[in-house]
């Protein structure tokens, strides 16, 4: 493909509602990670998968958050309860191994809560 | 736990000046470093990794143990380098959970 793919691009969505976020890795890729982008916070790791197991969740802010990857695929990121301290850009990355591997990111989705 | 510090959030330069964005770094292992950059209205992508020593777009950093730093520098900054950049560290032997410093905004000026 043309690279690791994430859905929507921009978010928008009223505190205390469910999102789901879509990420699209590269074909045969393996590895597979989330990160978030917030102004004051810098980049964060969130969870990391290889094949359909997540074998790191620690950053994962809380109990809201929940991801799962299916078929050793697609990603999706659930955040439960939108709170307005969620808004941020969340980046999906995806690499061959996991190892000593270049990790390739997507463009993102824009999440705004209101 | 690891940590990475840019302590720039902001760095100027007019071009064709030299240019070094700071990295610091604390873990007490052998991490392995790495520069990200993000141009306006593009992806993250990878710049450099130490381990490669090698020089891309003219940037070269060098990881400096002694110091726990790992600048990236370049002698004549050009335009087009115009971009964010972010200091990344990854433990020597995990999996790619890296740990980003906040990151530089670099602006070269004509």
């Amino acid at each position: 493909g043309a690279g690791v793919s994430q859905s929507p691009s921009n978010k928008v969505t009223e505190k205390g509602k469910d999102v789901e976020l879509r990420c699209d890795p590269i074909s045969g890729h393996t590895a597979l990670y989330w990160y978030r982008q917030s102004l004051g916070q810098g980049l964060e790791f969130l969870i990391y998968f290889q094949g359909n197991s997540a074998p790191d969740k620690s950053g994962l802010p809380s109990d809201r958050f929940s991801a799962e990857r299916t078929g050793g695929s697609v990603s999706t990121l659930t955040i439960q309860r939108t709170q307005q301290e969620d808004s941020a850009v969340y980046l999906c990355a995806s690499s061959f191994r996991d190892f000593n591997e270049k990790l390739f990111f997507g463009s993102g989705t824009q999440l705004s809560v209101l | 736990a690891q940590r990475v510090t840019q302590p720039e959030k902001l760095l100027s330069v007019f071009k064709g000046a030299p240019v070094e964005l700071k990295c610091n770094y604390s873990y007490s292992g052998s991490p392995e470093l790495f520069w990200y950059v993000q141009y306006s209205r593009q992806r993250l992508q990878l710049l450099l990794r130490h381990i490669s020593r090698e020089s891309i777009k003219g940037f070269t950093a060098d990881l400096n143990k002694g110091e726990t730093s790992f600048h990236l520098k370049k002698p004549f900054a050009q335009e087009e380098d115009s971009a964010m950049y972010y200091c990344a560290l990854k433990p020597g032997t995990s999996y790619g959970k890296l740990t980003f410093g906040q990151g530089t905004i670099l602006t070269v000026h004509p």
